[in-house]
């Protein structure tokens, strides 16, 4: 089975440009996170999908981020305009509901703001 | 606010020997937790979980405990292997809370076992 796939895998774009992170979870699963890890704060969970649909969005820093699942199998990050300060690696996971909580990473966008 | 707690940045073992993982919490709604184990430019690979009702689970070299009265977790790794050389990350959740499925993580643990 194929895992989380994520595209592009690097992204370095100059400040205020837009960027568009891309994510296919795995067939079958019913949620999907985008997570942003720095050296600084580590992990930190984006927003969340329960089939299709947002679940928590506190973790969007600000209104130049936003997420979107318009089906099962594609999701969308999207940042405008871009900062210096997003420069991060960028996450998509999925997983199932009858799960503990176990979740499948891709494996990441390296997004470089200039 | 770190609710998830892993205060060694680095950790150092010889092949063979037992690598121990800690982890602190300070969430008592937290009920359900898990490692995962994170290469360079791969994302996290999940490891192993325990829910809040067991204080022990064993998979294969992997153990970990529970202390829940300490909201404490450890990862054994026994015997540690060259292969297990990576950053390990303790994350938890309130899982039984209206089934939330947010994931709060540590900082990681950089592990490294030497030939």
């Amino acid at each position: 089975d194929a895992g989380v796939i994520q595209s592009p895998r690097h992204e370095v774009t100059e400040m205020g440009q837009e960027v568009t992170l891309r994510c296919k979870p795995i067939s079958g699963h019913d949620y999907l996170f985008w997570y942003r890890q720095t050296m600084m704060r580590g992990l930190e969970l984006l927003i969340y999908f329960n089939n299709n649909v947002p679940i928590d969005d506190s973790g969007m820093p600000e209104d130049r981020f936003s997420a979107k699942m318009p089906n099962a199998s594609f999701s969308t990050l999207k940042i405008q305009p871009s900062e210096p300060r997003d420069s991060a690696v960028y996450f998509c996971a999925s997983s199932r509901r009858t799960s503990g909580n176990e979740q499948f990473f891709g494996p990441g966008t390296r997004l470089t703001v200039l | 606010d770190q609710q998830v707690k892993q205060n060694s940045p680095s950790l150092s073992v010889q092949e063979g020997r037992i690598s121990i993982l800690n982890c602190d919490y300070t969430n008592s709604m937290f009920d359900y937790f898990l490692w995962y184990k994170k290469y360079p430019a791969e994302g996290p690979t999940f490891l192993i979980s325990i829910s809040s009702i067991k204080d022990k689970n064993e998979d294969g070299r992997f153990t970990v405990f529970l202390n829940k009265s300490a909201k404490h977790l450890s990862l054994h790794i026994v015997p540690s292997q060259p292969g297990d050389s990576a950053v390990y990350f303790c994350a938890a959740s309130a899982h039984r809370a209206g089934n939330n499925r947010k994931l709060i993580w540590g900082l990681g643990t950089s592990l490294a076992v030497n030939p």
